[in-house]
């Protein structure tokens, strides 16, 4: 099983550039998530979803957007982006029960 | 609203000293889950514990163990006899029990463990 799949592994944007983060997971959970984490800081919630066709933010969503079209994927898109979105991305699934399997993350530089 | 404090930013202890992490966190909810995670120097987050808050009963793992206790609201790690592969950032976490903790982890800001030799 491969888990939860993050591409790419790092990537450096120019500021107002705009990309997307990939996300998918072949466990079938229902629930996804995406966090980003700042130096010295814990993770903040993005966004999450609950399930095909339904999302909702999270702590911190100005600036992204995210959709979630079938159970497996959950992109996370970046469209003018700002030195303050440099960060590390990370995605999440989890199944009702309360177990989270985290992605290996993505390291995103904005200059 | 949920919250977790882990008000130690940075442990450093020889080898082989035993270690204890804290975490200290708020909720309204009267179940919930509670989390310890590892992030090494690599940065993947490395599962370690799921704890049901009603089940208070303090678990070991090898060097590793857990107390819990819903009375002072607190979630602390221990490391026994560190060794050097332990250096990493530790996070508690917390998630609702009620809708299968849909919303998410709420994290703390985490503990940097240095174990020098």
């Amino acid at each position: 099983n491969a888990g939860v799949t993050q591409t790419p592994k790092f990537r450096i944007l120019k500021i107002g550039q705009s990309m997307t983060l990939q996300c998918a997971q072949d466990m079938n959970h229902n629930y996804m998530y995406w966090y980003r984490q700042d130096p010295g800081m814990g993770l903040k919630l993005i966004y999450y979803s609950v399930g095909a066709g339904i999302t909702d933010k999270g702590e911190v969503p100005n600036g992204y957007n995210v959709s979630r079209s079938t159970t497996e994927d959950f992109p996370l898109r970046l469209e003018l982006a700002a030195p303050s979105q440099t960060s590390v991305y990370f995605c999440a699934s989890s199944y009702s029960t309360g177990g989270y399997t985290f992605g290996s993350g993505t390291r995103l530089t904005v200059v | 609203a949920q919250k977790v404090t882990q008000a130690q930013t940075e442990i450093s202890v020889v080898e082989k000293e035993d270690v204890t992490l804290d975490c200290v966190y708020e909720t309204r909810d009267t179940t919930y889950y509670l989390f310890w995670y590892k992030q090494p120097p690599s940065g993947e987050l490395v599962f370690l514990i799921r704890r049901n808050s009603f089940d208070e009963q303090n678990e070991i793992s090898g060097r590793y163990s857990w107390n819990f206790q819903k009375s002072t609201s607190s979630f602390n790690f221990t490391i026994t006899a560190s060794q050097v592969v332990d250096s990493a950032v530790y996070f508690c976490a917390l998630s609702q029990y009620s809708g299968g903790g849909a919303d998410g982890l709420t994290f703390g800001k985490g503990t940097h463990l240095i174990i020098q030799p």
